[in-house]
């Protein structure tokens, strides 16, 4: 299985206050990604990253923003969290050698709840 | 843009019935698409994926999708259900050369009974 962690993977929070999700990875891939997931909804893009330092919005971006120092961490962060926010959140990873086109691995998922 | 559409959010099959879960797409370009599995409190598998070449594509645990694009589909099946074969299934689209972003489909629960 390739190294791929998520963390916190609960978390309890309240509107307003900030969170940050990390994703760490160990397979030195070069694309990374956050979705969430909500019922009826499957999962929708909210950010990625195609290389260090380099980002880009999905379709669900409004009110997050992420940060790709380093090759291996990718980081969430909801700067003001609103109960909107609830879901679970998926980080995943894709570009080594040994993978096709667009195949994505995941990570177990961090389910947040703002109260 | 593209788009995925998976018709039923939720499936029902006797086990050793046959499944069929149904997915269409919508592609300004050709398409990439694949289907994956989600198991409880898991993160998504995949089991399958149709780049180029043969449009019938072999996944994992006895799964096979075809790519029809006169119809514009991606259907999964498999000839038998068994019990463990209970989850959540998503179909997804890329783009050919669209860096590798998926967009996924809402979901298929599938439910097998004995």
């Amino acid at each position: 299985d390739a190294g791929i962690t998520q963390s916190p993977r609960h978390k309890v929070t309240e509107t307003g206050t900030p969170v940050t999700l990390r994703c760490h990875q160990t397979e030195n891939h070069r694309y990374m990604y956050w979705y969430r997931q909500d019922p009826g909804h499957g999962l929708r893009l909210i950010h990625y990253s195609y290389g260090v330092k380099d980002t880009d919005k999905g379709e669900v971006s409004d009110g997050y923003s992420v940060s790709r120092s380093k090759t291996e961490d990718f980081l969430l962060t909801l700067e003001s969290a609103t109960s909107s926010q609830t879901s679970v959140y998926f980080c995943a990873i894709s570009g080594g050698s040994t993978w096709g086109a667009g195949e994505l691995f995941f990570g177990e998922g961090s389910r947040l709840t703002v109260l | 843009a593209q788009s995925v559409t998976q018709l039923g959010s939720h499936v029902s099959v006797s086990e050793g019935a046959l499944v069929l879960l149904r997915c269409n797409y919508s592609s300004s370009v050709p398409p990439y698409l694949f289907w994956y599995v989600q198991y409880p409190n898991q993160g998504l598998q995949l089991l399958l994926k149709y780049t180029t070449g043969a449009t019938l594509v072999k996944g994992i645990n006895g799964f096979e999708a075809e790519f029809k694009k006169s119809e514009t589909s991606f259907h999964l099946t498999k000839p038998s259900a068994h019990m463990s074969d209970a989850a959540e299934y998503f179909c997804a689209v890329s783009e050919s050369g669209g860096g590798n972003k998926l967009t996924f489909g809402t979901g298929t629960q599938l439910k097998v009974e004995l």
